[in-house]
């Protein structure tokens, strides 16, 4: 079993939809949870960080953690062209053994 | 300065040359890693460095050597590397290891490798 499980996807969703993403893990003790937007041919931009459980909110971005279920989710409002890239979720144990899922191929369309 | 920057952005080595990835930020950032990234597929942890100290090496293959000359600098010195390298290498830096920040990783855009 992987210790960061993601649905590579693709996903595909028309402008304006709401965009649900989500990983789950196996390991109890990481306490650190991240979301990642990568361009093709860019490195990873820190989109949503999460110390334990719980929700947060940035503008049309929401990150939500629950470690009873070892569930993380991100979700996009009012989705834009812009918005389509790789989606990838990230953890760790104690902020410096970050974990990578496989990415969620997303593609927002006109 | 808010960004870490890779030189090379691209690079095409054969295998028996030797060559060096940089990375440099100036965020005061005291942890810094080395990621290497296949396509389409996530990145991996390579090398970890705390305080100018290496703290975790993944396992990776001796003809990879990483070097930290101080905290704003780190270097990946290749040598002898297979086709099978070739990749995106990413660097990111973060605060301290283990302090509670609303930060994560911050990565560069990587240098795109090509072992021919």
């Amino acid at each position: 079993q992987k210790e960061v499980e993601q649905d590579p996807g693709p996903l595909s969703v028309p402008e304006g939809a709401i965009v649900s993403l989500n990983c789950t893990y196996s390991n109890s003790a990481f306490q650190y949870f991240m979301w990642y937007r990568q361009y093709s041919r860019k490195g990873p931009e820190l989109l949503m960080y999460t110390y334990s459980s719980g929700n947060k909110e940035d503008g049309r971005f929401t990150a939500q953690v629950d470690k009873s279920s070892k569930y993380i989710s991100l979700f996009i409002r009012d989705s834009q062209p812009s918005d389509s890239a790789t989606y990838l979720c990230a953890m760790s144990l104690n902020n410096n053994d970050m974990r990578f899922g496989a990415g969620t191929r997303l593609t927002v369309k006109p | 300065d808010t960004e870490v920057t890779q030189t090379p952005k691209h690079l095409v080595m054969g295998m028996t040359n030797k060559k060096s990835l940089k990375c440099e930020q100036h965020m005061g950032h005291r942890a810094m890693y080395w990621y290497k990234q296949k396509a389409k597929k996530p990145p991996e942890l390579m090398f970890v460095y705390s305080y100018e100290k290496l703290s975790i090496n993944e396992s990776v293959p001796s003809r990879f050597s990483p070097e930290c000359p101080n905290s704003s600098l780190l270097n990946l010195h290749l040598h002898a590397l297979q086709p099978e390298d070739s990749a995106l290498y990413l660097c990111a830096s973060s605060q301290a290891p283990g302090l509670r920040r609303d930060y994560g990783y911050t990565f560069g855009s990587g240098t795109r490798l090509t072992v021919v």
